[in-house]
């Protein structure tokens, strides 16, 4: 079944640097790839995903690339400001008959003003 | 918020009763999933419904059951079998069955238990 592994648990960057955050998946026939924000004490918002038919994906300062060879996924996103401290979750599918969307264990970002 | 809500907010529960949690999309999706949240930890899977009175165990289905008798209302019931049920509860819906869409999410519910 679908691993869906998450690194680092927890980032700190300065205002306006840029935070990366990684995810590796193990079923090879996944094809969509969500990135979900979740601010303290709210619900998993998507920002974010990509489908295994492109490589990389852009809106505004986020960014999500796709390695399929490799399978991982990356968040990029680039001049931080202090309302982009949440916790962030990549997920992917299982692609089997189940039709579940499997978590990472999350990524909390704090961006120091 | 409209979409889809839960309620309550926060619960409380008593060692030894059920209790239940609702959830309903006025979002005309097919599925519907609940989640458990703990702190470190990311969004593990108890149950999920791709279609009116039909549901699937997730990853941790022991101590809790379901229901779907209408499209747009999937409670989940925490029954005294869960031994750790203190946690914080997520609902979502997704529009048509398979798991490569956009998942909507409740606000939560934190249930602890007393």
């Amino acid at each position: 079944g679908e691993n869906v592994e998450q690194h680092p648990s927890t980032l700190s960057v300065q205002e306006g640097d840029s935070a990366v955050i990684k995810c590796t998946y193990s079923d090879s026939a996944s094809n969509y790839f969500p990135w979900y924000k979740q601010e303290l004490g709210k619900r998993p918002q998507l920002i974010i995903d990509i489908r295994s038919n492109v490589g990389e994906k852009k809106d505004q300062r986020i960014a999500v690339t796709l390695n399929k060879t490799a399978k991982h996924f990356s968040l990029h996103i680039t001049e931080t400001q202090p309302e982009d401290s949440a916790v962030y979750f990549c997920a992917a599918p299982r692609m089997d008959s189940s039709y579940k969307l499997i978590f990472g264990s999350g990524t909390r970002l704090l961006v120091r003003p | 918020d409209g979409g889809i809500t839960q309620s309550p907010k926060y619960l409380f529960r008593k060692e030894g009763q059920n209790v239940t949690l609702s959830c309903e999309q006025n979002l005309n999706h097919d599925a519907m999933y609940w989640y458990r949240q703990d702190p470190g930890q990311g969004l593990r899977l108890i149950y999920y419904s791709q279609i009116v009175n039909d549901f699937q165990k997730g990853d941790i289905a022991e101590g809790y059951s379901v229901s779907r008798e209408k499209k747009e209302s999937f409670p989940l019931t925490v029954t005294s079998a869960q031994k750790n049920p203190t946690a914080f509860y997520l609902c979502a819906s997704s529009p048509g069955v398979g798991a490569n869409t956009e998942a909507f999410f409740g606000q939560g519910t934190r249930l602890t238990v007393v």
